[in-house]
């Protein structure tokens, strides 16, 4: 099984549309969380941490359920602009060892 | 600002060549990583240093493959000799203690084949 799993789409959209991406972790000692975004033949950039209470970012709102390992990444009213592949990612710490964990990629497509 | 600085942008070689890939990291940040991409296993993590030392290699594939960080503004990353499964892009990225340091900024990538 794979540390972190997402879903690898494609998901096609059209614009306006409301999608959410999903991501499970198998390290139930991990600490921190993060989605990323990766544009074509690009390096990723951070999208936005995600907090236990949850945290939204104007059109975004990420979640994570500690108790079923889950994270969650919605996007409201969609842009031509947020096609791209969205990475899920896991810190975890082994030792003095930081784990970072990137996810294979949810790739979106917004369609106009 | 100047982000993290990778060079070559392509690099194309042929089996059993050396290749050498650079990265410069934004100046006061004190965490660096290597990173290889490719279609069928996504991400991963390399190595990364911490003040210029290594702090885990275990992503390291083998050892052909072999990092450096002789100061705080530069890193190499080193196969030698190189295979075409070697054929990937390899992210530099670096991020800073004190703020979140899970906020890491890549550099634009090395896109390597290996013919």
């Amino acid at each position: 099984r794979k540390e972190v799993e997402q879903d690898p789409g494609p998901f096609n959209v059209p614009e306006g549309a409301t999608v959410a991406f999903n991501c499970t972790y198998s390290n139930s000692a991990s600490q921190s969380f993060f989605w990323y975004r990766q544009d074509c033949r690009k390096e990723p950039k951070l999208l936005m941490s995600v907090y236990s209470s949850g945290n939204e970012d104007g059109r975004f709102t990420a979640q994570l359920n500690r108790a079923s390992q889950y994270i969650s990444l919605l996007i409201r009213d969609s842009k031509l602009s947020d096609s791209a592949t969205y990475l899920c990612v896991v810190n975890s710490f082994s030792g003095s060892a930081r784990q970072l964990t990137f996810g294979s990629g949810t790739q979106l497509t917004v369609l106009p | 600002d100047a982000g993290v600085i990778q060079s070559p942008r392509h690099e194309v070689t042929e089996m059993g060549q050396e290749v050498t890939l650079r990265c410069k990291p934004i100046s006061g940040h004190d965490y660096l990583f290597w990173y290889r991409q490719t279609m069928m296993r996504g991400l991963e993590l390399l190595i990364y240093f911490n003040n210029n030392v290594p702090i885990d290699d275990s992503g390291m594939p083998e050892d052909r493959f072999s990092a450096k960080m002789p100061n705080a503004s530069f890193s190499t990353l080193k196969i030698q000799p190189s295979e075409p499964r070697d054929s990937a892009v390899y992210f530099c990225a670096s991020s800073v203690q004190g703020q979140n340091t899970d906020t890491q900024y890549f550099g634009p990538g090395t896109r390597l084949t290996v013919l």
